[in-house]
């Protein structure tokens, strides 16, 4: 089963507009942390926001906020009054078994391509 | 800008060679994670590496290595080039003592296997 799925390949938001990109998660593990990454065409990836599991609020970070719902296993990406340099890919992240010095794989979705339209 | 570096940006190579990609961490971050990017696909695990040793590893065989330095770089290594390894390369270091910090990734190395 996939550990992270983003059901969206595509999405289009007029500028200013909010748009939500949807991620659900898949893990058995009580403590894990959500993340959310921006890739441009250049490659970088550039993190965004994180959630942990045990985290009793949404995250938010300027124009971006995460709207974290633990029973569900969601954790969609809510993008506030969308800027042109907002088009780029975007991709959910899951890192499980929280630790210090530990592996840090990070689990991450195929990706959803968000385009915004003057 | 997030003080990660990778070269080089671009390379292609003939199926069957050997390659070395190399990453420059952030001063201080003493934990470096490589990822495979296919083309239209999310990021995949490679391996990590903590204080010089690797510490957690994904699903790639053997002739997927790696070295850290004490500098805060380190490297790659791919051997017996196949054309599925075509992709991009990234490199994210973190401070590992920070349980949850976020990683910060570099621009990526695309390497193209001919």
């Amino acid at each position: 089963a996939q550990k992270i799925t983003q059901t969206q390949p595509g999405m289009f938001v007029q500028e200013k507009e909010a748009v939500t990109l949807d991620c659900t998660y898949d893990t058995s593990d009580p403590s894990y942390g959500l993340f959310w990454y921006k890739q441009p065409s250049s490659g970088e990836m550039i993190f965004l926001i994180y959630q942990g599991s045990y985290d009793q609020q949404n995250a938010t970070e300027g124009r971006y906020s995460l709207n974290f719902q633990k029973a569900r296993k969601s954790a969609n990406l809510v993008i506030s009054a969308s800027q042109l340099g907002d088009s780029a890919m975007y991709f959910c992240a899951m890192r499980e078994g929280l630790s210090g010095a530990g592996s840090y794989q990070l689990t991450f979705g195929k990706g959803t391509k968000l385009s915004v339209i003057p | 800008e997030t003080g990660v570096t990778q070269s080089p940006t671009h390379l292609i190579k003939t199926r069957g060679q050997q390659v070395t990609l190399r990453c420059s961490s952030q001063s201080g971050h003493n934990t470096v994670s490589w990822y495979q990017q296919a083309l239209g696909q999310g990021p995949q695990f490679i391996f990590q590496y903590y204080r010089e040793e690797e510490n957690g590893r994904g699903n790639f065989p053997p002739r997927f290595s790696g070295l850290q330095f004490p500098n805060y770089s380190s490297e790659l290594n791919v051997n017996a080039l196949e054309l599925d390894d075509s992709a991009l390369y990234l490199c994210a270091s973190r401070e590992s003592y920070q349980g949850i910090s976020e990683a910060f990734f570099g621009q990526g190395t695309r390497l193209t296997v001919v």
